[in-house]
Order: C-alpha cells, then sequence, then structure tokens
C-alpha cells in the first residue's frame, strides 16, 4: 500500500498568515493527490483535486501543487473559518490512502 | 442532489457482525462506484472498500479483507457493508461516499453510521 506522510501534524497560526501542509507520498502518484477540509463533528470537504485542480465553491486562498511524491496545500491568507484538519489522499491506486491529517489551530 | 443515508450501525460484540446500508438518491446509482470511509473516535480518514457501478470490481483496505465485504443493489439504489469478525478497532464512524468528476476524489459524504465493538 501507499503511504502519505503529512507535515506538520498541528499548526498554530493567525488570521491573515500563508500557511502550507505537505504531504509525501511513499512511491510515485503522478498527479492523483486530493486534499480534504473537516470541521469537528463533520464529513470532510473536497478542497483540491489531481493535485491542484480546485473543487468547485472552494475560496482562491486555497491552491495545491506537486507531483510524483511531494505535494503542498497552501492557504494564501487564513480566514477564521479556515481552522480545521486537512487531509491528503492518494488516488492512484487502490486503497486510496490517506494521510494522518494536520490539524491547523488559531494562535 | 446528490443525497447518501447510511445506517444500520450500532453495538456489536468482538467476533460479531453488522450491515451497514447507504441508501443514495439525486445520481444515476448504477453509473458510478461507491466508497466506504471510515474514522475512529478522535482519529484520522481510512479508506475501507469500493465497488463499481455494476458491482462486479470489489476492493478493499488490508485491515478489512476478508473480513469486511462491499456489495450493491443497483435496482434499490443502495449500497451495503457486511462486518464479520468484528475487532475493537473496526470502531468508528462509517461514511458512505461517491466520486464528483475525477475517479477517487470524494466530493459527496454522508452522515455516517457509528460502529461501536465493544464488550
Amino acid at each position: 500500500d501507499i503511504q502519505m506522510t503529512q507535515s506538520p501534524s498541528s499548526l498554530s497560526a493567525s488570521v491573515g498568515d500563508r500557511v502550507t501542509i505537505t504531504c509525501r507520498a511513499s512511491q510515485t502518484i503522478n498527479i492523483h493527490l486530493n486534499w480534504y477540509q473537516q470541521k469537528p463533528g463533520k464529513a470532510p470537504k473536497l478542497l483540491i483535486y489531481v493535485a491542484s485542480s480546485l473543487q468547485g465553491g472552494v475560496p482562491p486562498r486555497f491552491s495545491g501543487s506537486g507531483s510524483g511524491t511531494d505535494f503542498t496545500l497552501t492557504i494564501s491568507s487564513l480566514q477564521p473559518e479556515d481552522f480545521a484538519t486537512y487531509y491528503c489522499q492518494q488516488s492512484y491506486t487502490t486503497p486510496y490512502t490517506f494521510g494522518q491529517g494536520t490539524m491547523l489551530e488559531i494562535k | 442532489e446528490v443525497q447518501l443515508l447510511e445506517s444500520g450501525g450500532g453495538l456489536a460484540q468482538p467476533g460479531g457482525s453488522l450491515r451497514l446500508s447507504c441508501a443514495a438518491s439525486g445520481f444515476t446509482f448504477s453509473s458510478f462506484a461507491m466508497t466506504w470511509i471510515r474514522q475512529a473516535p478522535g482519529k484520522g480518514l481510512e479508506w475501507v472498500s469500493a465497488i463499481s457501478g455494476g458491482g462486479g470490481s470489489t476492493y478493499y483496505a488490508d485491515s478489512v479483507k476478508g473480513r469486511f465485504t462491499i456489495s450493491r443493489d443497483n435496482s434499490n439504489n443502495t449500497l451495503y457493508l457486511q462486518l464479520n469478525s468484528l475487532r475493537a478497532e473496526d470502531t468508528a464512524l462509517y461514511y458512505c461516499a461517491k466520486d464528483g468528476s475525477v475517479v477517487g476524489a470524494t466530493l459527496y459524504w454522508g452522515q455516517g453510521t457509528l460502529v461501536t465493538v465493544s464488550s
């Protein structure tokens, strides 16, 4: 199975900050990488698919990049509603494994 | 509007069984693969199983292979997950899910059904 490793596991930041979360795959996954946001008590929400495509309705302050094994999710200017847990997921081959999550907290 | 409604969760003993159901609406069910994803309390997301639109192809995480069985009834727009030989580590909220326009990118999620395995 492909292992997905996110860093950091948690992050404290302030409104207006630029934040980057990284995700590394244990083998190449081309661009088959998705990012999700999850808030407490809610189902995850798809933010980015195929590494850099923004899901409809997601604010453009979210962006994704990368290919092969290394990927990043960037939030250009944090808003109060962005404090949540973020997960990457590879969809290159089943099982479509997730990273362990990055909890983004208010500083 | 896509709607996914899970049911069937509850308390089971170690070694026991449960069957989860997911009633789907708002799309042509038989045309789309479906997925189960779970989340243990306070933990991250774990992809569990998927099935092709026709039901002929199934996929499982190693952690559930041989114990869980995914199936679907396209005439009733319902997805199932049979959970056998349950373990404490299977305790989780189980989400029924559907991809968006890209295979593997899960756009639609149910509200989840909670499975608790405990004696």
